[in-house]
């Protein structure tokens, strides 16, 4: 809900721009990652998910990018909307279909109309 | 679409209240998780389960007990809830072999 955007990196947009939302992660080992938008009120909320065998993976107007060599993910969404506004998190995962997702703790995405 | 849904969007408890969270999933995945979620912590892991009537210490099961009767359902228990289990309470889901995680839109509780 609201106090889920508390004390978190902000990123303040305009409407029509693309916006990049970044995450380190902790896990060299990490195969697997996913980016999460979780709307005011509501629960997290699957985006696009890439392997590390890939740096680079486009969906719907967003795109994700891996950079192994100093654990970095990036999201990119083009053409920001008001509807883009949310807290995003970024998810990895090290233990194959046995392991467990580790959370960031998210940035919070701000569209100025 | 998977579907992911939680008994309750906003509960209100007294402390030393036992408090039963519901989540039910329809897509026939073995696994499934309860996380809460604060402001500045990020998602912290409670418990989770791999089978019925199988279940796992998360990161924080402290306060917590699960049950797992049916493959659909995943049930939180605070069996004395008490004003630091006021959190946002999230439940997810995930097909076995699978990687994703799939979540409820959440419980805000308030232990009063």
């Amino acid at each position: 809900g609201e106090s889920v955007g508390l004390h978190l990196p902000t990123l303040s947009v305009q409407e029509g721009d693309n916006s990049i939302i970044n995450c380190a992660y902790s896990n060299s080992a990490s195969d697997y990652f996913i980016w999460y938008k979780q709307e005011s009120g509501k629960g997290p909320q699957f985006i696009i998910d890439i392997r590390s065998n890939m740096d680079k993976r486009q969906g719907q107007r967003v795109t994700v990018l891996l950079n192994k060599t100093v654990k970095h993910l990036s999201l990119q969404i083009a053409a920001t909307q008001p509807g883009d506004s949310a807290v995003y998190f970024c998810a990895e995962n090290y233990g194959g279909s046995q392991g467990n997702l580790i959370f960031g703790k998210g940035t919070k995405l701000s569209v100025k109309p | 679409d998977v579907k992911v849904t939680q008994s309750s969007r906003y509960l209100v408890k007294r402390t030393g209240e036992k408090v039963f969270l519901e989540c039910v999933q329809d897509m026939d995945h073995e696994n499934m998780f309860w996380y809460r979620q604060d402001p500045g912590l990020g998602l912290r892991l409670i418990y989770f389960s791999y089978d019925v009537k199988m279940k796992e210490k998360g990161d924080i099961p402290e306060g917590y007990s699960v049950s797992r009767e049916k493959k659909e359902r995943f049930s939180l228990i605070l069996e004395s809830a008490s004003t630091n289990q006021t959190s946002m309470y999230l439940c997810a889901s995930r097909p076995q072999g699978g990687e994703t995680q799939y979540f409820g839109p959440g419980t805000r509780l308030l232990v009063l």
